[in-house]
């Protein structure tokens, strides 16, 4: 079965400083991958994916990640943080086999000081 | 923007009653998915709908658990008997397409519950 890890639990950086928050993953076979948003008390929104091709996808926001198959990681990133970037930040996994369901990580708490 | 609309956004229940929970998925899409979130644990998914009948479902989703798409717009969450342990965040989403490239796109969710 598919999983996600996302070892930190809050990241915290400095307003213009660069952002990473951290995702590895597990599946069999070839992964799609997803990285959403959570802003308090809605949904979660789509911020970018990864199908394949470009190891590095840009998305909504300024974000992109980098997917690194010897490492089964697609950590995300934004060059320069913003203070409304603060969030819950969810990476999710499908196979590649028919399996439509999402497996997310638990979210990383992302605080960007002013 | 076409969004995945749901409601209510609060429900409060007594245990052992029954709850539908209702979501609009965006309009031109063909599947559709429940997914939930205890309080400080992971979201997980519940089921996934297509072609008027359930396609995936996982271990969470038992015999307590039913989904509709009564009308040509709403997907519905019934829970028969609800438990406390069945408090959490539920949420809805929507595909256009079965290919796994494509994104789900999320309602605000349905915060359930039990008292």
């Amino acid at each position: 079965a598919q999983s996600v890890a996302q070892p930190e639990d809050q990241v915290n950086v400095a307003e213009g400083n660069p952002l990473t928050v951290k995702c590895t993953y597990s599946v069999s076979g070839n992964p799609y991958l997803f990285w959403y948003v959570q802003y308090p008390n809605r949904g979660l929104q789509f911020l970018l994916k990864y199908i394949t091709g470009d190891n590095l996808v840009k998305g909504s926001y300024g974000f992109e990640a980098e997917f690194n198959k010897s490492q089964t990681s697609f950590h995300l990133k934004k060059p320069s943080a913003l203070v409304s970037d603060s969030a819950l930040y969810f990476c999710a996994v499908r196979d590649e086999n028919g399996n439509n369901r999402l497996a997310f990580g638990k979210g990383n708490q992302v605080v960007v000081i002013p | 923007e076409p969004e995945v609309t749901q409601t209510p956004s609060h429900q409060v229940t007594q245990m052992g009653q029954e709850v539908i929970l209702r979501c609009v998925p965006i309009s031109n899409h063909l599947y559709f998915y429940w997914y939930r979130q205890i309080l400080g644990q992971k979201v997980e998914f519940l089921v996934s709908f297509y072609n008027n009948e359930i396609s995936e479902k996982s271990e969470i989703f038992d015999d307590q658990f039913s989904v509709e798409r009564p009308d040509g717009s709403n997907f519905t969450l019934k829970i028969r008997s609800t438990k406390l342990e069945d408090s959490a965040m539920y949420f809805c989403a929507s595909s256009g397409e079965r290919s796994n490239n494509q994104p789900q796109h999320f309602g605000d969710g349905t915060r359930l519950s039990i008292l």
